[in-house]
C-alpha cells in the first residue's frame, strides 16, 4: 500500500542552527502534502499546506520564515526549521494524499521528534 | 472553536468485547470524515473513512457510522485487541480536494487483557 515517509525520525540540534525534516510519498505521487505539529497532549495542528511548484500556504500563527517549506518533486516535500529555538521542539507529522480508483486517502508520516537544546 | 469533538478523553474495554469511540462536529459543511490510529512518538496512521454520502462503512474489525443529522460518528472495534490499545483520532474535511482536515482532540483507548 501507500508508504508516506519522513526522516528523520528523531533529531537534536543546537539553539540557533537550522534543521531539515523530509517527507516522501514512496509510490504514488503527492501534488500536495501538510505539515502538521503536535504538542504534549494535544491535537495535531495543521502548519501549512505544501503545493508542488508552488509556494505553500500556512494557517494561521505559524511563522512562513521559520519553518520553510519546499515541494520541489511530487513525491518530496521538506520542512526546514530555521534558527531553531528550544520551543521548537516538537513532534512534526507530514501527511500526502493518494488518489485512486476507489477514492481518496491521506496518509501519515511516521514523524519526526526535534530537540533543540 | 473546536469543530471536532472527541468528548471521552479516555476508553477501557475488555479485550473480546466492543469498543465504540464517538466523535461529533459543528461544522455541517464537512462531507468526509477519517479515522486514525496513533502510537507515542509515531505518525497517525489511516484506519477507515467514510463519505457523507454514506451511513456505513466496515473494514474488517473496524466499522464507522455516520449520522449526519446529529453530525456524529462513531467507530466500533470488534472483537478489541490488545494491539488496538493506543489514541484514536477522528478527522473530518470539507470538499476533499481542499484536505485541510480538522481532527479531534482524540481519545485513549486501553484494551484489558
Amino acid at each position: 500500500g501507500a508508504v508516506v515517509s519522513q526522516h528523520p525520525s528523531r533529531v537534536i540540534c543546537k539553539s540557533g542552527t537550522s534543521v531539515k525534516i523530509e517527507c516522501r510519498s514512496l509510490d504514488f505521487q503527492a501534488t500536495t502534502m501538510f505539515w502538521y505539529r503536535q504538542f504534549p497532549k494535544q491535537s495535531l495542528m495543521l502548519m501549512a499546506t505544501s503545493n508542488e511548484g508552488s509556494k505553500a500556504t500556512y494557517e494561521q500563527g505559524v511563522e512562513k520564515d521559520k519553518f520553510l517549506i519546499n515541494h520541489a518533486s511530487l513525491t518530496l516535500s521538506t520542512l526546514t526549521v530555521t534558527s531553531a529555538h528550544p520551543e521548537d521542539s516538537s513532534f512534526y507529522i507530514c501527511s500526502a494524499r493518494e488518489t485512486a480508483y476507489s477514492g481518496n486517502t491521506i496518509y501519515f508520516g511516521e514523524g519526526s521528534w526535534l530537540t533543540v537544546v | 472553536d473546536q469543530q471536532v469533538k472527541q468528548n471521552s478523553p479516555s476508553l477501557s474495554v475488555q479485550e473480546g468485547r466492543i469498543s465504540i469511540l464517538n466523535c461529533d462536529y459543528t461544522n455541517s459543511m464537512f462531507d468526509y470524515f477519517l479515522w486514525y490510529k496513533k502510537y507515542p512518538a509515531e505518525g497517525p496512521t489511516f484506519l477507515i473513512s467514510i463519505s457523507s454520502i454514506k451511513d456505513k462503512n466496515e473494514d474488517g474489525r473496524f466499522t464507522v457510522f455516520l449520522n449526519k443529522s446529529a453530525k456524529h460518528l462513531s467507530l466500533h472495534i470488534v472483537p478489541s485487541q490488545p494491539g488496538d490499545s493506543a489514541v484514536y483520532f477522528c478527522a473530518a474535511v470539507s470538499n476533499f480536494g481542499n484536505e485541510k482536515l480538522t481532527f479531534g482532540t482524540g481519545t485513549r483507548l486501553t484494551i484489558i487483557p
